[in-house]
């Protein structure tokens, strides 16, 4: 058990719908990070939050939308949904975020994303 | 971020040692090289890093080239549970823009056979 949760463990929606994803980070930890894996893209980093405000970028769609509250909990939002965002959505979170050479990413069990 | 490079797959047998190679020609004196491992149905979990000199812990060891342009890593007696998706990743020790963040490449698809 690495210490952070995803809920919901699995989403089935359909195309146009729009789905949030909710993150609570391991006990301390200041960043938050969320992924997306996809059979022909692999683990792609979509963005990281920092003690609420947003640390860095990835390859997230304009209709992907993310924040990180007071409580250092994280919701991912994925609106106008198409087929092609079917896919498992990992949260991950370190103490940091500062990407010291020690500094481990611990990873949720995910979320999978099916739009129908 | 600069590239590593791994075999799509490999195979082992259970209580065989397993060397999982990566190479990062392309490293930088600041490059730290992490390893993470992906079990079935679980998100990525840390197993070992290191910078010029080797690496042990509980779960396995690192072996890193004089010249730091390749790695190794090590599991000494491969069991079942070992296997698992290996991703080999650079990151600057110094954080810089990419702060916190790790970029996966493929990764390497270990088998074990009983």
């Amino acid at each position: 058990d690495s210490g952070v949760t995803q809920t919901p463990k699995h989403l089935i929606t359909a195309t146009g719908q729009r789905v949030t994803l909710r993150c609570s980070p391991r006990s301390g930890d200041l960043s938050v990070y969320w992924y997306q894996q996809s059979l022909d893209q692999g683990l792609q980093f979509l963005i990281q939050y920092y003690n609420g405000e947003e640390r860095a970028k990835g390859n997230i769609l304009e209709r992907f939308s993310a924040q990180q509250f007071p409580d250092l909990h994280s919701e991912l939002n994925l609106s106008s949904l198409e087929l092609g965002d079917s896919a498992l959505y990992f949260c991950a979170s370190s103490p940091s975020g500062k990407g010291g050479p020690g500094e481990k990413l611990f990873f949720g069990s995910g979320t999978q994303l099916s739009v129908l | 971020d600069a590239k590593t490079t791994q075999p799509n797959s490999m195979e082992s047998n259970e209580e065989e040692p397993v060397h999982l190679p990566c190479n990062h020609s392309t490293i930088s004196g600041t490059d730290y090289i992490h390893w993470y491992r992906q079990l079935p149905s679980q998100g990525p979990e840390y197993v070992i890093h290191g910078l010029t000199s080797n690496v042990n812990n509980r779960m396995a060891s690192l072996a890193i080239a004089e010249d730091r342009k390749s790695s190794t890593l090590i599991l000494h007696r491969a069991t079942l549970r070992d296997a698992a998706v290996y991703y080999c990743i650079l990151r600057d020790r110094a954080g810089g823009t990419s702060y916190g963040k790790l970029t996966f490449g493929q990764g390497t698809i270990l088998t074990v056979h009983p």
